[in-house]
C-alpha cells in the first residue's frame, strides 16, 4: 500500500488568489491524478500527472487555472488559480496501487474555501 | 462517454437492517471497484470485481458484478453505524489508467 499525505489539509482564501496544493507520497510511482469533489458529490478528474511529461486534463480543466508540477516519483504540486467560490471543493490526490488493476490510493484530500 | 449511475444516492436506515445499493450502465468494464470515503478523509477501497457473475465477500458487505459487466450491487447485511460514509463505484477499462466514478451513495445507519 502506499501512504499520502497532502498539504494543506484545509485553506479558505480570498477570490482571486491563488493557492497550491502538495501531495507527497511514501513510495515510487509513475502516475498521480488529480480529483476534484464538490460538497457531497462524487470525484471527478482534473488530470493525470505523469513524471518527466505535461499532465494530461480531463475535459473542462485547463493547465492555466490548474497548473500541475511533477519534479519527482514522489511528489506533485496542483495549484488553484485565480480563485473563485466555484473552486470550494475538496482536492484529492491519488496514486495507483501498483496490482496491476486500476486501484487506487486516495490522499485525505484538501479542503478548499474560496470567500 | 461512459456513465456509472448508482442508486439510491441516499439511504438512511436503522442498525441491524439489510440494504442493497445498486451501479448501473450501458457500457462495459473490465472491472468494477468500491470505495467507502469517510468525511475528512479520502475514498478507501473496498473491493475490485472482475469476471461477469463474480461474488465477493468482506465480512457483511456482498458486492456482485452482472454477468454482462455493465453493474453491480453492494449489499450490507445488519448494518451498523460503522458503515456509515459515501460509497463509490468506479468503473475500469483495460489499458486505460483513469477511473470513471459513480455519483455515490451517501449512507446513514441510525442507532
Amino acid at each position: 500500500s502506499a501512504v499520502i499525505s497532502q498539504k494543506p489539509s484545509r485553506d479558505i482564501c480570498q477570490r482571486g488568489t491563488s493557492l497550491t496544493i502538495q501531495c507527497q507520497v511514501d513510495s515510487q510511482v509513475t502516475m498521480m491524478f488529480w480529483y476534484r469533489q464538490q460538497p457531497g458529490q462524487s470525484l471527478t478528474l482534473i488530470a493525470t500527472a505523469n513524471q518527466g511529461s505535461e499532465a494530461t486534463y480531463e475535459s473542462g480543466f485547463v493547465i492555466d487555472k490548474f497548473p500541475i508540477s511533477r519534479p519527482n516519483l514522489t511528489f506533485s504540486t496542483l495549484t488553484v488559480s485565480n480563485m473563485s467560490p466555484e473552486d470550494s471543493s475538496i482536492y484529492l490526490c491519488s496514486v495507483e496501487t501498483g496490482t496491476g488493476g486500476s486501484e487506487q490510493f486516495f490522499g485525505p484530500g484538501t479542503r478548499l474555501t474560496v470567500l | 462517454t461512459q456513465l456509472l449511475e448508482q442508486s439510491p444516492q441516499f439511504l438512511s436506515i436503522q442498525e441491524g437492517e439489510n440494504l442493497t445499493v445498486y451501479c448501473n450502465s450501458s457500457s462495459v468494464f473490465s472491472s468494477l471497484q468500491w470505495y467507502r470515503q469517510e468525511p475528512g478523509e479520502g475514498p478507501v477501497l473496498l473491493v475490485t470485481v472482475v469476471t461477469g457473475g463474480e461474488v465477493k465477500k468482506l465480512k457483511r458487505l456482498t458486492f456482485q458484478f452482472g454477468d454482462a459487466r455493465k453493474d453491480s450491487s453492494l449489499h450490507i447485511t445488519a448494518a451498523q453505524p460503522g458503515d456509515t460514509g459515501l460509497y463509490l463505484c468506479a468503473g475500469a477499462n483495460r489499458g486505460a489508467q483513469k477511473l470513471v466514478f459513480g455519483q455515490g451513495t451517501r449512507l446513514t445507519i441510525n442507532p
